[in-house]
C-alpha cells in the first residue's frame, strides 16, 4: 500500500483554469504538507497542516489554497493558473514535526501550464 | 527563520570514489538534519539523518557529521556505485514560530557516478 499517495500524478492545463491535486497518507500522521519544485529542483515549503489545522503558510499567493477535511488528507486548489505555476507538487506527511520530523513524500503531482 | 545553504550543486565522480556533500545552516537552534535522496523522476526519501546530540552517524556507505559550533553538516558517500547517482538534498528542522517546525532544505546536489 502506497502511504503517501496524490493524484493526479500529471496535470496539463491552460492558463486562467482552476485545478485540484488530492493528497491522502495512511500512516496515521498528524502533519501533512505541500511543497513545490521548481525546474531547478528547489524544494519550497508552501503549506503546513496539523491536525486540519494551517500551522504554516509560507509567501504563497491567494490562489492556492489548501483544504483538510481531515488528517489523513491535504488536498491543494489552485485558482487562475499562471505559466509560473508549472512545477513538480510533493504532498508529504510526519508523525512528529517536534521531535525529528521524518517526512515521507508523494510521488509528485506535474502540473504544466499552458 | 532558517536558511540552509548546500555545495556543490553538481558532482561528478568515478564509481569506487567518495562522493561528499556540504551544507550550512543559519539557525542554532535547529537541531535535526535529516539528508533525502530523490532519484530522477521520483520523490524525494530519506537516507540518513543527525541529532544535534551527536556528532557522527554511519549506515553502511553512508555517514553524516555535525559540527553544531560551525553549524554544518556533511554527507559522506564512500564507495560510489551508479545507483547512487541521484539529487541529495540536506534539510535542517527549525522553529518557525507559534509552536510549529519545519525543515528548510538546501537547493540540492545533483550526484553523477561515472561507471
Amino acid at each position: 500500500d502506497t502511504a503517501v499517495s496524490q493524484t493526479p500524478k500529471y496535470l496539463v492545463t491552460q492558463m486562467g483554469n482552476d485545478k485540484s491535486i488530492k493528497c491522502e497518507q495512511n500512516l496515521g500522521h498528524d502533519t501533512m504538507y505541500w511543497y513545490k519544485q521548481d525546474s531547478k529542483k528547489f524544494l519550497k515549503i508552501m503549506f503546513s497542516y496539523n491536525n486540519k489545522e494551517l500551522i504554516i503558510n509560507e509567501t504563497v499567493p491567494n490562489r492556492f489554497s489548501p483544504k483538510s477535511p481531515d488528517k489523513a488528507h491535504l488536498n491543494l486548489h489552485i485558482n487562475s493558473l499562471e505559466l509560473g505555476d508549472s512545477a513538480v507538487y510533493f504532498c508529504a506527511s510526519s508523525q512528529d514535526p517536534v521531535a525529528k520530523n521524518i517526512q515521507y513524500f508523494g510521488a509528485g503531482t506535474r502540473l504544466s501550464v499552458l | 527563520g532558517e536558511n540552509v545553504e548546500q555545495h556543490p550543486s553538481t558532482l561528478s565522480v568515478q564509481e569506487g570514489d567518495s562522493a561528499v556533500i556540504k551544507c550550512t545552516y543559519s539557525d542554532s537552534a535547529s537541531n535535526y538534519f535529516p539528508w533525502y535522496k530523490q532519484e530522477l523522476g521520483k520523490r524525494p526519501q530519506l537516507i540518513i539523518d543527525i541529532r544535534s546530540n551527536v556528532g557522527e552517524k554511519k549506515d553502511q556507505r553512508i555517514a553524516v557529521t555535525l559540527n553544531k559550533t560551525a553549524k554544518h553538516f556533511s554527507l559522506h558517500i564512500t564507495e560510489t556505485q551508479p545507483e547512487d547517482s541521484a539529487v541529495y538534498f540536506c534539510a535542517a528542522k527549525g522553529y518557525s514560530g507559534a509552536g510549529s517546525y519545519q525543515l528548510t532544505f538546501g537547493k540540492g546536489t545533483k550526484l553523477s557516478v561515472i561507471p
